[in-house]
C-alpha cells in the first residue's frame, strides 16, 4: 500500500541530545514537509522539501535540521538547541505545488524529553 | 498572507443532530481549502477538498462544506452525528503556486450519546 511512514511512533530523549525522526514515503511524491503539533496551537511548519536536495525553513525551524538525499526520505533530527522539544511531529508529502493537491500525512512521532 | 480561523476550539453535539464546523479564511489569491479530521495520536485524513470547482464539496463519511466566496467562510457540516466522528478537525488553506498549507487551530468534536 502506497503511504507515509514515521518510526518511531513514540520517542524518548534526553535533555541535551539530538535524535532523529524517520519519514518515508512511496507515494512518488515531489514534496515533502515536517510539523511540529502542540495541544491548541494547530500544526506549525518546521521544513519542507520541493525537491531532492533542496529544502526551504519553516515557520519554527530553529533547534531543527534535515536532509533530504533521495525522493523518499526526509528525516528530520531534533537538536539541543531546541527548548522545548516535546511535542508530536508529523510528516506529510504532496504531489508538487499544494495549490489544489492535498498533503498526505504519516501517523506521527511523539517525542517526550525524560 | 493566507490564514484560517475556526470559530470554535470545541462542539459537542448529541448522537444523530447535525454537526456544523466553523472556518473562515483569508487568501489574497484563488485558494484551496481542505477540511482534515485527526483521531487521538493519529495522522491527519483528508475528509474533503475545495479547489475553485463546485462550491458544494462532498467527502467522506457524510461530511460535506460549502465554499462562500462572500462570507470567506468554508463550514463543515454532517446531518447526523454518529459516535465514531468524535476526533478533532482542521481547517487548511494553500494558494495556487505555493508550497505551504495554512492550518487552523483545530475543533474538537464531541458526540454524546
Amino acid at each position: 500500500d502506497g503511504g507515509i511512514t514515521q518510526s518511531p511512533k513514540y520517542l524518548f530523549r534526553k535533555e541535551g541530545q539530538n535524535v532523529t525522526l524517520s519519514c518515508e514515503q512511496n507515494l512518488n511524491h515531489d514534496a515533502m514537509y515536517w510539523y511540529r503539533q502542540d495541544p491548541g496551537q494547530g500544526l506549525r511548519l518546521i521544513y519542507y522539501s520541493q525537491i531532492v536536495n533542496d529544502f526551504q525553513k519553516g515557520d519554527i525551524a530553529e533547534g531543527y535540521s534535515v536532509s533530504r538525499e533521495k525522493k523518499e526520505s526526509f528525516p528530520l533530527t531534533v537538536t539541543s538547541a531546541q527548548k522545548n522539544p516535546t511535542a508530536f511531529y508529523l510528516c506529510a508529502s504532496s504531489i508538487g505545488a499544494p495549490g489544489g493537491t492535498e498533503a498526505f500525512f504519516g501517523q506521527g512521532t511523539r517525542l517526550t524529553v525524560v | 498572507a493566507q490564514s484560517v480561523t475556526q470559530l470554535d476550539s470545541h462542539v459537542s453535539v448529541s448522537e444523530g443532530t447535525p454537526v456544523l464546523l466553523r472556518c473562515n479564511y483569508s487568501s489574497s489569491y484563488s485558494p484551496s481549502l481542505f477540511w482534515y479530521v485527526q483521531h487521538p495520536n493519529k495522522g491527519l485524513q483528508l475528509l474533503l477538498k475545495y479547489t475553485s470547482a463546485a462550491t458544494l464539496v462532498k467527502g467522506i463519511n457524510g461530511f460535506e462544506a460549502e465554499f462562500k466566496k462572500s462570507e470567506t467562510s468554508f463550514h463543515l457540516t454532517k446531518p447526523s452525528a454518529h459516535m465514531s466522528d468524535a476526533a478533532e478537525y482542521f481547517c487548511v488553506v494553500s494558494a495556487s503556486g505555493t508550497y505551504k498549507y495554512i492550518f487552523g487551530t483545530g475543533t474538537r468534536l464531541k458526540v454524546l450519546a
